[in-house]
């Protein structure tokens, strides 16, 4: 167990739709990355917050955005759906900048 | 641009048989190389860091080691529990996007008892 926890473990939505996925870090992490693990293209980066701050973008979406709360938790809204957004995300931590960063579960997400 | 390409894709091994993970890559400035291990439908757990050429971590029956072009995980006398993905990745920098860790497509490894 990491001690990174995230909610929900599986979303099943369809197109169209939005979702919001939730995160935890580890206790007395201030930085969260967001990871998206799909088939093809393997764990991409999404975004990073530190203490509640966006501090980098990778490849993301226009329709995602991400938020960090004054309690470090963090969630990813990911809006207008499409097929091709299913996927595993992850949400990874990290006491600061660099480092290991240590992984939640994932959420497993199925449009249809 | 930050590149990781892990060899082979695939690995079957007999228990007992050591091998060896291969991990390329091509990094502006590398801070740290990582592996993970990667359990069907899980989440990647963190295995070792590695900062600077020459050195090298070991736990049970893993050893990862780095040059400035490549590491390798090194397997000795694999078990069954030893199969999983096997993730590599790198580190360009400790602040905005150079913190992020960019990631190979991993080796998958099964090992037969």
């Amino acid at each position: 167990d990491s001690g990174v926890t995230q909610t929900p473990k599986h979303l099943i939505t369809a197109t169209g739709q939005r979702v919001t996925l939730r995160c935890s870090p580890r206790s007395g992490d201030l930085s969260v990355y967001w990871y998206q693990q799909s088939l093809d293209q393997g764990l991409q980066f999404l975004i990073q917050y530190y203490n509640g701050e966006e501090r980098a973008k990778g490849n993301i979406l226009e329709r995602f955005s991400a938020q960090q709360f004054p309690d470090l938790h963090s969630e990813l809204n990911l809006s207008s759906l499409e097929l091709g957004d299913s996927a595993l995300y992850f949400c990874a931590s990290s006491v600061r900048y660099g480092g290991e960063q240590f992984f939640g579960p994932g959420t497993r997400l199925t449009v249809l | 641009e930050d590149q990781v390409t892990q060899s082979p894709e695939a690995l079957r091994l007999q228990e007992g048989e050591s091998s060896s993970l291969n991990c390329s890559y091509t990094v502006s400035g590398l801070r740290g190389l990582f592996w993970y291990r990667q359990d069907p439908g899980k989440g990647p757990e963190f295995l070792f860091t590695l900062y600077s050429a020459g050195e090298e971590k070991e736990k049970e029956r893993l050893k990862a080691t780095l040059t400035k072009k490549e590491s390798f995980l090194h397997i000795t006398a694999p078990k069954p529990e030893d199969s999983a993905t096997y993730l590599c990745a790198v580190q360009a920098g400790y602040t905005g996007a150079n913190s992020k860790l960019t990631f190979g497509k991993g080796i998958t490894l099964s090992v037969r008892p």
